[in-house]
């Protein structure tokens, strides 16, 4: 079946620090792939996403690319801040089927 | 409502007895998700209803477990019998239509204590 692993934390990094975490996935097909994010007290919101091979998503200055041929959606910032402190979670969907989650890392920023 | 919405947000309850969680999800969104994410893990999925339906049910962990959507408007998850591994924050989503491309929006999750 469907999977996605995603890197383990938590991670924690100076602010202005360059970001990664890395998702790989496992899916037959093509399917559409999500970032997640969960700040402290609040729900899990999308960050962002990407249909098709290639595409990259981005938002809040965060970005990551769908590449088909290492089946990976990593996440990048290129200068983290205090407030970008969360759960991020990668995920996975094919047509009308569930979201398939990684388990999700935590990422804590110091002033 | 603006946001899908969770009731209660907070419930402890005692070994054995029954729990009842509430979601009512945006107004519109024909698909609707249960999931679970019990402390320090992943998001687990339980159950995925299309309209009144429920198309993928494979998540739920047992028979305890179960869950009934009104057309396409509220969800209640019942767990009978409720046992220590229960506890955990149960989250419902929602989305337009089934996932692909669409966008699932999250209530703020049920924590659920069994002591």
């Amino acid at each position: 079946g469907n999977s996605v692993t995603q890197m383990e934390g938590p991670v924690t990094l100076s602010e202005e620090a360059f970001l990664t975490i890395n998702c790989t996935y496992t899916a037959t097909g093509y399917p559409s792939l999500f970032w997640y994010v969960q700040y402290p007290g609040e729900g899990l919101q999308l960050l962002l996403k990407a249909t098709k091979a290639d595409d990259k998503g981005s938002n809040k200055g965060f970005e990551a690319t769908y590449r088909k041929e290492t089946t990976s959606f990593h996440l990048e910032k290129g200068s983290v801040q205090v407030s970008d402190s969360a759960v991020y979670f990668c995920a996975l969907s094919q047509g009308a089927q569930k979201l398939v989650f990684g388990q999700g890392t935590r990422l804590t920023i110091n002033p | 409502g603006a946001g899908v919405s969770q009731s209660p947000s907070n419930k402890v309850t005692e070994k054995g007895k029954d729990v009842e969680l509430r979601c009512d999800p945006i107004s519109g969104h024909t698909a609707l998700y249960w999931y679970r994410q019990r402390l320090g893990q992943g998001l687990e999925f339980l159950i995925y209803f299309q309209g009144n339906s429920a198309p993928d049910k494979s998540g739920l962990p047992s028979d305890r477990f179960s869950a009934e959507r009104t057309g396409e408007s509220v969800s209640t998850l019942t767990i009978q019998r409720t046992q220590q591994e229960d506890s955990a924050v149960y989250l419902c989503a929602s989305s337009f239509s089934g996932l692909g491309t669409t966008e699932a929006f999250f209530g703020q999750g049920t924590r659920l204590t069994v002591v």
